[in-house]
């Protein structure tokens, strides 16, 4: 079965502080991508990661690829509170004719 | 302007009845998608298309039917609503062609639909 899964699904915390989001996924992956969700917006892409060991840094957020772990890590360095919002993270799989499965989201509330 | 625009933005509608949800894009992107967002799911693709005449169907296309009518217009309707079908759905577009093969999908800003 093909599955992504994001933990934490809910994240409250400081400004200031540092914390990672993970996405774990089920089988070999051709292209794994983080998305933002505002609050009653659309989604906009923020990373995709081709290949392992793929790192890419936007601000505050760093996101990281390790495809024989599975894993994909979304890190938030010193918070604040213009990046609460919903991390999605979604993949691409041979085996779903390369369409995007999506994990469930990470919902991130960052307080003053 | 936007690049993916979605028509209604907000539906109400009755069980049994019939609706349309239009997507139109100026991206000049081939690859058309069908999503729906229930709250604490991710998304789930519903249909999609790699051009015209081309259109496939995603994890959950019972009850839904789409019409691609050109290259930059995909539109979804729902023959016979059903309460459960009420959720945000959003329209996204792609391009294989995009630089390095990402194939980066662009969202709409989404349809909420409620069928009571």
């Amino acid at each position: 079965e093909l599955k992504v899964e994001q933990n934490p699904l809910f994240l409250s915390m400081q400004e200031g502080k540092n914390y990672t989001i993970y996405c774990n996924y089920s089988t070999t992956s051709d292209r794994l991508y983080w998305y933002r969700q505002d609050p009653g917006k659309s989604l906009e892409s923020l990373f995709v990661l081709l290949s392992n060991g793929a790192v890419k840094q936007e601000g505050r957020l760093m996101a990281s690829l390790d495809t024989k772990a599975r894993v994909s890590t979304l890190h938030i360095t010193a918070a604040v509170h213009d990046l609460s919002a919903t991390y999605f993270c979604a993949v691409t799989f041979m085996d779903s004719n390369y369409q995007l499965i999506w994990g469930a989201g990470t919902k991130l509330i960052i307080k003053p | 302007d936007a690049d993916v625009t979605q028509t209604p933005r907000n539906r109400i509608t009755k069980t049994g009845k019939r609706i349309m949800l239009e997507c139109s894009q100026t991206k000049g992107h081939d690859r058309m998608y069908w999503y729906r967002q229930d709250p604490g799911l991710g998304l789930r693709l519903i249909y999609y298309s790699f051009d015209v005449k081309d259109i496939n169907k995603g994890e959950i296309s019972d009850g839904y039917s789409v019409s691609r009518q050109a290259q930059a217009k995909f539109s979804l309707s729902l023959e016979s609503a059903i309460p459960n079908q009420t959720a945000l759905y959003f329209c996204a577009t792609s391009d294989l062609r995009e630089k390095t093969g990402k194939e980066t999908q662009y969202f709409g800003p989404g349809t909420r639909l409620l069928v009571l």
